[in-house]
């Protein structure tokens, strides 16, 4: 079953405004990815961590990885209306196959205008 | 272009009608895995392969079946559809798993009456 959880699972956000959505592990990941996939569209690769406590940007997306490599958050500085779209983590448990990819539900994010 | 192919995009069938989803990368891939994604639920795995010859299952594979008997190439084989298999179903490949980044095709959506 799942055991990449995500929160929260929708947030409505007003253009300007920051958020941040959170991707919770019960055991530890080998590493996190990020994918975004827009509305009617398929899920595409934003980056991956895989350092303990690793911060990456990517304009005005940082992602975080916890110390404990159990959990990861996305942070979006001034949303945009490009940012609508649903954010998926996923990641490869520590003790499971390298081709079992866990994906969490995913966070689905509307942008006001 | 680089790209993983999936046809049908749409289908609508009915129960007990044997269907296939073919799915091909043109990156030279090793790595191939199938999942469903329903509302609530993100991307759930159903099969992956790491290799030609080498597939393995996912956390739902119940009614569904996989063949790699050509690196490009990952079939989805659902022998008895039933409703329940309604769903989109994305077709992704990756240089070998693991810490790779997933690429993903355009997703089929399937219904089964």
């Amino acid at each position: 079953g799942q055991q990449v959880m995500q929160i929260p699972q929708y947030q409505h956000v007003q253009e300007g405004e920051d958020f941040t959505t959170y991707c919770n592990s019960s055991t530890t990941l080998s590493n996190i990815q990020w994918y975004k996939q827009r509305p009617g569209g398929h899920p595409v690769f934003l980056i991956q961590l895989v350092k303990s406590g690793e911060v990456k940007k990517q304009k005005r997306l940082t992602f975080q990885f916890g110390e404990a490599k159990k959990n990861s958050s996305l942070h979006i500085t001034a949303t945009q209306t490009t940012d609508v779209g649903t954010y998926f983590c996923a990641g490869y448990e520590t003790t499971d196959s390298w081709g079992k990819l866990q994906f969490g539900a995913g966070t689905q994010v509307v942008v006001t205008p | 272009e680089a790209q993983v192919t999936q046809n049908p995009r749409y289908l609508i069938t009915v129960t007990g009608k044997k269907l296939t989803v073919t799915c091909s990368q043109n990156m030279n891939h090793e790595y191939m895995s199938w999942y469903r994604q329903d509302p609530g639920l993100g991307l759930r795995q159903i099969y992956y392969s790491m290799n030609v010859e080498v597939t393995d299952k996912g956390d739902v594979p119940e009614g569904y079946k996989v063949s790699r008997k050509e690196k490009r190439n990952f079939p989805l084989i659902l022998e008895s559809p039933s409703p329940n298999q309604t769903s989109l179903y994305f077709c992704a490949s990756s240089l070998s798993g693991g810490f790779r980044e997933l690429f993903f095709g355009e997703g089929s959506r399937l219904t089964v009456l």
